[in-house]
C-alpha cells in the first residue's frame, strides 16, 4: 500500500489475555519502529528494527512486550498477559533511511483498551 | 536525558491569525529536531526537521521553526492559521529514528 498500515485499528480485550498488534511498513523501508501514544502524553519508543533485527529493543517496557520482524517486511508486537495499564494507542512508522536523516512514516496506530 | 516540554496544553487561535507553538528540549549532544503533527484518525505526519546549518527551517503547510540553542527552543510558527490546521502537535528530539515525543499542543481554530 502507499502507506504504513496497522490491524486492528481497535482492539479490546480483557486483562490477562494476549494480543497481537501487526505492522506492514511502506514497501521497501528497511527501518521500522513501535511506539506506544498513553492518553494526553506523546509516543514513547518502543523497538527499532533494522531489517529482521530488533537494533534497540530499550523502550520495551517489560519481558511481556516483544516484537518480531521475521522475513524484514511485516512486523507483530505481541504482548502477553495483558493489564490495563497496557492500554495506550500502540503506533508503528518506517523510514527508507535509519539513521539521522530519515523520516518516519507513521501509520494509524492500533488502539488497545484492556478491561 | 533527553526531554521535551510543550508548555501549552491547548491553544485557541482566530482563523487568519498568527500562531507560535513552544518547545525546550534537553539533549546531550547537538539535537536533531523535530516537529510533527497528528490529526484525528491519521497518522503523525512530519511537518519539519532540524538537523543542522540555517536555524530558521520550513516545513510544509507554511509552517516554519527557529532553533534557538541558547534557549534549548525550537518554536514552531505560522504566519496566518488556518481552520484546516486543527490538530495536535509534537515536538520531538532524537536521532536515528528513536524520538523522544513533548506531550503535544491542541490547537484550535476558531473563526
Amino acid at each position: 500500500g502507499a502507506g504504513v498500515s496497522q490491524t486492528p485499528s481497535n482492539k479490546v480485550t480483557e486483562k490477562g489475555k494476549y494480543v497481537e498488534l501487526r505492522c506492514d511498513p511502506i514497501s521497501g523501508h528497511t527501518a521500522l519502529y513501535w511506539y506506544r501514544q498513553s492518553l494526553g502524553q506523546g509516543p514513547e519508543f518502543l523497538i527499532y528494527f533494522q531489517g529482521t533485527g530488533a537494533a534497540d529493543d530499550s523502550g520495551l517496557p517489560n519481558d511481556r512486550f516483544f516484537a518480531v520482524r521475521p522475513e524484514g517486511s511485516v512486523s507483530t508486537l505481541k504482548i502477553q498477559r495483558t493489564e490495563r495499564g497496557d492500554s495506550a494507542m500502540y503506533l508503528c512508522a518506517s523510514s527508507s533511511q535509519p539513521g539521522d536523516s530519515g523520516e518516519l512514516f507513521f501509520g494509524e496506530g492500533s488502539r488497545l483498551t484492556v478491561l | 536525558a533527553q526531554s521535551v516540554t510543550q508548555p501549552d496544553i491547548h491553544i485557541t487561535v482566530s482563523e487568519g491569525a498568527s500562531l507560535e507553538l513552544r518547545c525546550n528540549y534537553s539533549y546531550g549532544a547537538t539535537p536533531y529536531l523535530f516537529w510533527y503533527v497528528q490529526s484525528p484518525g491519521q497518522g503523525l505526519q512530519l511537518l519539519l526537521k532540524y538537523f543542522s546549518g540555517d536555524t530558521l527551517v520550513q516545513g510544509i503547510k507554511g509552517f516554519e521553526a527557529e532553533f534557538k540553542r541558547s534557549q534549548s527552543s525550537f518554536n514552531l510558527r505560522k504566519p496566518s492559521v488556518h481552520w484546516s490546521d486543527a490538530a495536535e502537535y509534537f515536538c520531538a528530539v532524537g536521532a536515528g529514528g528513536k524520538l523522544v515525543f513533548g506531550a503535544g499542543t491542541i490547537l484550535r481554530v476558531k473563526s
